[in-house]
C-alpha cells in the first residue's frame, strides 16, 4: 500500500534562511504528489502539485518542491524563510490503486525565529 | 457558500454518547473525503464518496464509525457509543473530478469527548 513518510515533525530556522522541508512515497509507480499547509487555527490549503512533465514545481508563497523519481521524494523548499511561513506542512500522494484517494503524511511543523 | 462548511466547528460529548458531524461540499464536486487529525498523527484517510460509486470505507477505524452522503452532497459522519480516543479534530474535503485536482478542506470539528 502506498505510505508517505514526512522525516522531521518539527523544522526550525531562522528568518532568512533555506526551509528544506523533506517527502518520500512508497510507490513504484510515481504518484500525483501534494504538498498543503495549515496555517494555525486554519484549514488545509494547497500549497503546490506535481502531475507530470517538469520536475520542479513552483506553488504559493515562494515555495517551491522537485520531484526525484529516483529518490521517491518531493522535498519542499523556501530560498529564504518569512515569520509568516510558520505552519503544518503535509505531503500528499494519490494511492495508485485508486487515484482519487489522498494519502497524507504525519506533518512536519515549520517555525521561524527572528 | 463558497467553501466547504462543516459543523459543528466544536463538540463536547460525554463518553458513550452518538455524534453526528456535517460536512457541505462545495456544489459541483462530486468527491468528498473524510479525515481525522489527531495530535502527532496527521491526517488519518477515513472514508471517500465519489459520485454515485460505493464509498471506499477502508479508513474507518471501527464499525461505531459510518458515514453517508446524501443526493451527492452533504455528507454526515456518524461515530457512536464515543470513546475518549475518539477525540480529534475532523476534517472534510471536497474536490472536482478527475484525481489530480486540488482537494479543498473545511475548518473541521473538534470533537472531545469527556
Amino acid at each position: 500500500a502506498q505510505s508517505v513518510t514526512q522525516l522531521g515533525s518539527h523544522v526550525s530556522v531562522s528568518e532568512g534562511a533555506l526551509v528544506l522541508l523533506r517527502c518520500n512515497y512508497s510507490s513504484s509507480v510515481p504518484p500525483y504528489l501534494f504538498w498543503y499547509v495549515q496555517y494555525p487555527n486554519q484549514g488545509l490549503q494547497l500549497l503546490l502539485k506535481y502531475l507530470s512533465g517538469s520536475t520542479l514545481v513552483k506553488g504559493i508563497n515562494g515555495f517551491e518542491a522537485e520531484f526525484k523519481k529516483s529518490e521517491t521524494s518531493f522535498h519542499l523548499t523556501k530560498p529564504s524563510a518569512h515569520m509568516s511561513a510558520a505552519a503544518e506542512n503535509f505531503c500528499a500522494v494519490n494511492d495508485p490503486g485508486n487515484p482519487d484517494k489522498l494519502i497524507f503524511g504525519t506533518g512536519t511543523r515549520l517555525q521561524v525565529f527572528p | 457558500g463558497a467553501g466547504v462548511s462543516q459543523s459543528p466547528s466544536n463538540k463536547v460529548t460525554e463518553k458513550g454518547k452518538d455524534v453526528e458531524l456535517r460536512c457541505d461540499p462545495i456544489s459541483g464536486h462530486t468527491a468528498l473525503y473524510w479525515y481525522r487529525q489527531s495530535l502527532g498523527q496527521g491526517l488519518e484517510f477515513l472514508i471517500y464518496f465519489q459520485g454515485n460509486s460505493a464509498p471506499d470505507k477502508s479508513g474507518l477505524p471501527s464499525d461505531r464509525f459510518s458515514a453517508e452522503r446524501t443526493g451527492g452532497s452533504v455528507s454526515t459522519l456518524t461515530i457512536q457509543r464515543t470513546q475518549q480516543e475518539d477525540s480529534a479534530v475532523y476534517l472534510c474535503a471536497s474536490s472536482p473530478r478527475p484525481a489530480n485536482t486540488e482537494a479543498f478542506f473545511g475548518q473541521g470539528t473538534r470533537l472531545t469527548v469527556v
